[in-house]
């Protein structure tokens, strides 16, 4: 039992160019989430996913697009990075239900990108 | 919508002794979850203590603890005989009912001195 994973660890872009972040987890979460991790500004929510093919906006969306084609799979996209998007990005499940066991996110390792 | 502070942006404390972090929050709605991540060098993000706000009884984890107080909106954390293990950046998080989305504080960041 894997948990939450996230390929790439480490990425160094240059502006304009794209990529794509792979998140996975196999605890048949329902739920999946994308923040970002500044230094001084905490975790922000880019978008989530409460279901299979089902994508919404979270508090900072501009310049990401996000796929939920698989239930286990969240794709996070930098159609043309920026340094701006320089940062460490988490991703995270959960599952719907009562209590902790709907509001409780388990987190992957993350991603650190530098966009040059 | 929601917003989490966390007044403290670093803390220190020698090994052995008790350190509280401090978090405030603001919210509308009546029932939510609030949450204490901790993040060491290592950056992965691990879940330390949980409160759900319509339970009175403050949660309680081995050595770390909360003071809930709902009417001020208030969620600190208290680490007791603290552990060299314990350097690591602290968040504070809030959950509302949508969805299970997380806001949450800028950070602390404690250091446990030997």
């Amino acid at each position: 039992n894997a948990g939450v994973t996230q390929t790439p660890k480490f990425r160094v872009l240059k502006t304009g160019q794209s990529m794509t972040l792979l998140c996975a987890q196999d605890m048949n979460h329902e739920y999946m989430y994308w923040y970002r991790q500044d230094p001084g500004m905490g975790l922000r929510l880019i978008h989530y996913s409460v279901g299979e093919g089902t994508t919404a906006k979270g508090e900072v969306p501009d310049g990401y697009n996000v796929s939920r084609l698989k239930k286990q799979n969240f794709l996070l996209g930098l159609e043309s990075a920026a340094p701006s998007q320089t940062s460490v990005y988490f991703c995270a499940s959960s599952t719907p239900g009562l209590g902790f066991v709907l509001n409780t996110q388990y987190f992957g390792p993350g991603t650190r990108l530098t966009v040059l | 919508a929601q917003t989490v502070t966390q007044s403290q942006p670093e803390m220190s404390v020698q090994e052995a002794e008790t350190v509280t972090l401090s978090c405030t929050y603001d919210t509308s709605e009546s029932n939510y979850y609030l949450f204490w991540y901790k993040q060491p060098p290592s950056r992965q993000m691990i879940l330390v203590i949980r409160q759900e706000a319509y339970k009175q009884q403050n949660a309680t984890e081995n050595r770390f603890s909360v003071n809930f107080q709902k009417a001020a909106k208030s969620f600190s954390l208290k680490i007791s005989d603290s552990q060299l293990g314990d350097t690591a950046m602290y968040f504070c998080a809030f959950s509302g009912t949508s969805y299970g989305k997380l806001t949450f504080g800028q950070g602390t960041i404690l250091t446990v001195h030997p």
